[in-house]
């Protein structure tokens, strides 16, 4: 089974319009992180949401936690053509507390934000 | 900002040779840990480092593979006879200062050809 999927694997915009990224996950988590990856370089940390948490601002940024669905949303308000990048959402821990820091990638998904 | 360091950028090697990656992680970090990215491919984990000894390590890291933290700041990836599949980008990354463990910081990556 995968952990952390996200749909759509690409989604094109335009500049000003709201980017929303899906993630969903199977098995238990302690918190789940989104990160950012331009092309060929490293990954960015955007925003952790713990298992509790069942919503989370910064800035432009929205993410929502449902555990019962083991599910995640990210959305990018506001685009902008700087925003284009591929975006992975990255479980980490599990029921059991036993996990120091590993985390679970995605597959990505790639959004282009055309000006 | 504090940024994770990593070098080379690039490393082109023949198959059955030895490579090391470097890190430097952020200083007063506590928590280190091997990524790696086939291209077109998830980001996986491979190893998470604390207090000089290994927490926790993947499937893929076999005894081909060796983590080390020589002198206090550097942290690096050891491949003893590499392989075709081998190549991919490896990331370092770190974390942790008091118990935020899960937030973790990466480096712009080492990209690994093996021929």
């Amino acid at each position: 089974s995968q952990q952390g999927e996200e749909d759509p694997q690409a989604l094109s915009i335009q500049e000003g319009e709201n980017a929303t990224m899906n993630c969903s996950y199977k098995t238990s988590i302690n918190n789940l992180q989104w990160y950012r990856q331009n092309s060929g370089r490293g990954l960015v940390h955007l925003i952790l949401i713990r298992s509790n948490e069942r919503e989370k601002h910064s800035g432009r940024l929205r993410v929502t936690l449902d555990t019962s669905k083991k599910s995640s949303s990210l959305l990018i308000t506001a685009s902008r053509a700087a925003d284009t990048a591929s975006y992975f959402c990255a479980t980490g821990g599990n029921a059991g507390g036993t996990s120091y820091g590993k985390l679970t990638f995605g597959q990505g998904t790639i959004l282009t934000v055309h000006p | 900002e504090p940024e994770v360091t990593q070098t080379p950028s690039h490393q082109v090697t023949q198959m059955g040779q030895e490579v090391i990656l470097r890190c430097v992680p952020i200083s007063n970090h506590l928590y280190f840990y091997w990524y790696r990215q086939i291209l077109g491919q998830k980001v996986e984990f491979l190893v998470s480092f604390y207090n000089n000894e290994i927490s926790e390590k993947s499937e893929i890291f076999d005894d081909q593979f060796s983590v080390e933290r020589p002198d206090g700041s550097n942290f690096t990836l050891k491949i003893r006879s590499t392989k075709l599949e081998d190549s991919a980008m490896y990331f370092c990354a770190s974390s942790g200062i008091r118990h935020s463990f899960w937030t973790q910081y990466f480096g712009p990556g080492t990209r690994l050809l093996v021929l």
